[in-house]
């Protein structure tokens, strides 16, 4: 069975462009969870997905943002970049709504804004 | 602000020795979990144990639950290199409106 898997690995950007990032769920799964790690700090919890609508979102500002597909991947998208947004981008998702059990991540997507 | 802090931030023993990290939290919570993170790549689940538990094993993982203090503790017996990660505990908080909300880490590392 394939685990969490996000797209692309390593991006590099130049402050104030957008990017995309991807994640595709475990197969089954349809809560996707979005978290951003700053280098050598704790995960920061960014939108939380269920069932193609948002659930919950963190203390981010508003040009983070993102979607769930009917296939229950999902996409985080970010504007007008800075140099504090570089950090692991990591998704995951659990088989559950409501009680949260476990999450399975995938590998992150490791972002530089230049 | 984290829900969860882990204590120590960093740990350094030798193999063969037990490593005890330690997590406190705010708010009640439906369970904990702790995660394992190697060189700055996805998270592993490790175990949970939820909040009527007190105590739970898992191979050389012992995790403990205080509710009443709010905090919890992991315990790695006879460690090795291999365990060498950073570890996280994150919690569930008991209405189900939140996602997994995640401390700060304790960096383990053994020394071989």
């Amino acid at each position: 069975e394939a685990g969490v898997t996000q797209s692309p690995t390593h991006l590099i950007k130049t402050r104030g462009q957008q990017v995309t990032l991807r994640c595709s769920p475990i197969s089954g799964h349809t809560s996707v969870y979005w978290y951003q790690q700053a280098l050598g700090l704790g995960l920061q919890f960014l939108l939380w997905y269920d069932e193609g609508e948002e659930r919950n979102r963190g203390n981010f500002p508003p040009r983070f943002s993102g979607r769930q597909f009917p296939n229950y991947s999902s996409e985080l998208n970010v504007n007008a970049l800075e140099l504090e947004d570089s950090a692991l981008y990591l998704c995951a998702s659990s088989s559950r709504t409501g009680l949260v059990t476990e999450a399975f991540f995938g590998q992150g997507t490791r972002l530089t804004v230049v | 602000s984290q829900q969860g802090e882990e204590d120590p931030q960093a740990l350094s023993i030798q193999e063969g020795e037990n490593a005890t990290m330690n997590c406190s939290y705010k708010t009640s919570i439906n369970n904990l979990q702790w995660y394992r993170q190697n060189s700055g790549r996805g998270l592993v689940h490790l175990i949970l144990i939820r909040s009527n538990e007190r105590e739970k094993h898992s191979g050389r993982l012992r995790v403990t639950l205080d509710t009443s203090k709010k905090s919890s503790s992991l315990l790695i017996t006879a460690s090795r290199a291999a365990d060498t990660a950073s570890y996280f505990c994150a919690t569930a908080m008991d209405t189900g409106r939140r996602a997994l909300t995640f401390g700060s880490g304790t960096r383990l590392q053994v020394q071989p």
